[in-house]
């Protein structure tokens, strides 16, 4: 079965520093990867995805995201957090067992940026 | 920019008694989803519905539950006798294509609270 998981349940970082928030996959076949990220009282915005090709993904607000088959894994990046970064980040796997390319979330990691 | 939309934002019922959650999809989607996110927990998959029929559906999906899509616009989930482990955001999201990859925008999501 298709999983993701988000190994920090937190992860803290200040203002101008760079960010990772980790993500590890277990997939059979071709991984479908996906970023998205869930503000207060909001629902779950797409960031970015992978599916093929650089394994470095450039996303919105600034994100990329880092593919690494050898260690099934996908991180998201940032070179310089904002305090308006701070949200719950969810990584995704789609599971196309079904034909229906249902989403397989990881368990999000909160992402607090202090000024 | 094309959104999902959903209502209500918050809906508060009675144990037992029935609710409808209503989305609309973007409209160009043919490929539509329920997921749902216990307060504290991870976003988990629901329903998938193509071509008016459900096309998977997870074991939490059980006969308390149905979709429909009423009027070509609307998607709707509906809990027929709502129990308080019901109560959690509901997210609907839809996706363009039946291609792999293919992203899935979601709504703001319901809150559903059962007293």
């Amino acid at each position: 079965a298709q999983s993701v998981a988000q190994p920090e349940d937190q992860v803290n970082v200040a203002e101008g520093n760079p960010l990772t928030v980790k993500c590890t996959y277990s997939v059979s076949g071709n991984p479908y990867l996906f970023w998205y990220v869930q503000y207060p009282n909001r629902g779950l915005q797409f960031l970015l995805k992978y599916i093929t090709g650089d394994n470095l993904v450039k996303g919105s607000y600034g994100f990329e995201a880092e593919f690494n088959k050898s260690q099934t894994s996908f991180h998201l990046k940032k070179p310089s957090a904002l305090v308006s970064d701070s949200a719950l980040y969810f990584c995704a796997v789609r599971d196309g067992a079904g034909g229906y390319n249902k989403l397989i979330f990881g368990a999000g990691t909160r992402l607090a940026v202090h000024p | 920019e094309p959104e999902v939309t959903q209502t209500p934002s918050h809906q508060v019922t009675q144990m037992g008694q029935e609710v409808i959650l209503r989305c609309v999809p973007i409209s160009n989607h043919l490929y539509f989803y329920w997921y749902r996110q216990i307060l504290g927990q991870k976003v988990e998959f629901l329903v998938s519905f193509y071509n008016n029929e459900i096309s998977e559906k997870s074991e939490i999906f059980d006969d308390q539950f149905s979709v429909e899509r009423p009027d070509g616009s609307n998607f709707t989930l509906k809990i027929r006798s709502t129990k308080l482990e019901d109560s959690a955001m509901y997210f609907c999201a839809s996706r363009e294509t039946g291609r792999g990859p293919d992203t899935q925008y979601f709504g703001p999501g319901t809150r559903l609270t059962v007293l």
